[in-house]
């Protein structure tokens, strides 16, 4: 079974451009998370997805952040504009409808310069 | 982030020794923990996961405990290899039906041949 695929898994822009990253969860996992990892911390959600709904996003950044789930399967998570301090891993975790357990794929390091 | 994150307590063990990571957590109403191994450059791999109902949990070479009255979670890892070097997260899910994880600081482990 494949696990959480994202993409890319780098990316190095300027400061004040758009990037956008793309996640594919595991196969029927209703649940998705979007994380911010920052260097040697813990994982901070951003946002979580029930199918196509955004259930909690009260830590996602509005105003330069957003993301999309329309079908209810893969998601994208969009900075606009990047600043510097965005700089960090973007994690996205699932999880399946009858368990607490979530998935991680392997994250995109974000460098803003 | 705050600058105690940059500074990860850090773990050095001999090969065949065992392993004791600790954590504390922070809600008592957190009711499922997860320990997760994060190795350079990837993802949150799962380890193992304790429900508030049980003290103690076995996979193959480790062992969750946990304390609910001091709020303490603990991983064993038995005969530790070069392999389990890397940086073990746990995290708490706090209260039934938030499918929120809340991620303790991590702990580095290193495996000294």
């Amino acid at each position: 079974e494949a696990g959480v695929v994202q993409s890319p898994r780098y990316k190095i822009i300027e400061k004040k451009q758009p990037v956008a990253f793309w996640c594919n969860p595991i196969s029927g996992h209703n649940t998705l998370y979007w994380y911010r990892q920052n260097l040697g911390q813990g994982p901070e959600l951003l946002i979580r997805y029930e199918n196509e709904e955004a259930v909690d996003d009260s830590q996602l950044p509005k105003d330069r952040f957003s993301a999309e789930r329309l079908k209810g399967v893969d998601s994208t998570l969009k900075i606009q504009p990047a600043e510097l301090g965005d700089s960090a891993v973007y994690l996205c975790a699932s999880m399946g409808f009858s368990t607490d357990t979530q998935y991680f794929g392997p994250g995109t390091r974000l460098t803003v310069l | 982030g705050e600058s105690v994150g940059l500074h990860l307590p850090t773990l050095s063990v001999q090969e065949g020794d065992n392993s004791i990571i600790n954590c504390a957590y922070s809600n008592s109403a957190s009711d499922y923990f997860i320990w997760y191994k994060q190795e350079s450059g990837k993802g949150p791999q799962f380890i193992i996961d304790i429900r508030s109902n049980m003290d103690k949990r076995q996979g193959q070479r480790v062992t969750v405990l946990l304390n609910k009255t001091v709020k303490h979670l603990s991983l064993q890892i038995a005969a530790t290899q070069p392999g389990d070097s890397a940086v073990y997260f746990c995290a708490e899910m706090g209260g039934s039906g938030t499918y929120k994880y809340i991620f303790g600081t991590g702990t580095r482990l290193k495996v000294l041949a």
